[in-house]
């Protein structure tokens, strides 16, 4: 299967909803990126784990090497929280594998 | 703070040309990227260089080539553009040290949206 797998591939929220995203990799990874894609196509770097969970603001990603997962939650929905998410990990020093990425909209 | 620019932001060529983006960063990074993202697919790595005249392949690497001229600038050459292809190419850097967690985050450019004709 594909190295990093991600889902869902799509994702419709209200304001102020809270919802998650997850990645399954098929194998041990050593670190995990989540990066939000905006509407003019920049990627911006939310997350960098090599283990454990982080929060920054709205957000909490937890990444589990072990188990083979990360996870992206968001909480209370906002509109500039529309765009694709992406999660990458590293396994082999400097080539990042990329997630299919999950598309939201969040709507008023 | 830094930024990286790609240029052009839209790039249209004919089937067969040769065709060459460019990537400016001003992190002061050792490590650059060029990624291909094709519509409904996450990032493929085409080239990636870890220091000045560095190269090295990435999964995508058939059919493009890549220059580190100096440490702020990374170039990519499509060598001969497939028709009716479509794609943004984006630019990225680190600071490379991978390893260091802080050190192998990356930051992205806006990316070339190109068309072939």
């Amino acid at each position: 299967g594909m190295p990093v797998e991600q889902n869902p591939p799509a994702l419709s929220l209200y304001e102020g909803a809270d919802s998650g995203l997850r990645c399954n990799f098929s194998t041990t990874m050593k670190s995990v990126q989540w990066f939000q894609q905006n509407h003019r196509g920049r990627l911006i770097t939310l997350f960098y784990l090599a283990q454990g969970t982080k929060e920054n603001g709205r957000l909490k990603s937890t990444f589990n090497s072990k188990e083979r997962y990360s996870t992206l939650h968001i909480k209370d929905a906002q509109l500039e929280d529309s765009g694709t998410y992406f999660c990458a990990a590293e396994n082999m020093g400097y080539k990042l594998t990329f997630g299919t990425g999950t598309s939201l909209l969040v709507d008023p | 703070g830094g930024i990286i620019t790609q240029t052009p932001k839209f790039l249209i060529g004919q089937e067969g040309q040769k065709l060459t983006l460019k990537c400016q960063q001003n992190f002061n990074h050792d490590t650059m990227y060029w990624y291909r993202q094709d519509s409904g697919k996450g990032l493929r790595l085409i080239y990636y260089s870890i220091t000045e005249n560095d190269l090295q392949k990435g999964d995508l690497s058939e059919g493009y080539d890549a220059s580190r001229e100096k440490k702020s600038s990374f170039s990519l050459t499509v060598t001969s553009a497939q028709k009716n292809e479509m794609a943004v190419f984006l630019c990225a850097s680190s600071m490379g040290d991978w390893g260091t967690p802080s050190a192998e985050t990356l930051y992205f450019g806006s990316g070339t949206r190109l068309t072939v004709l």
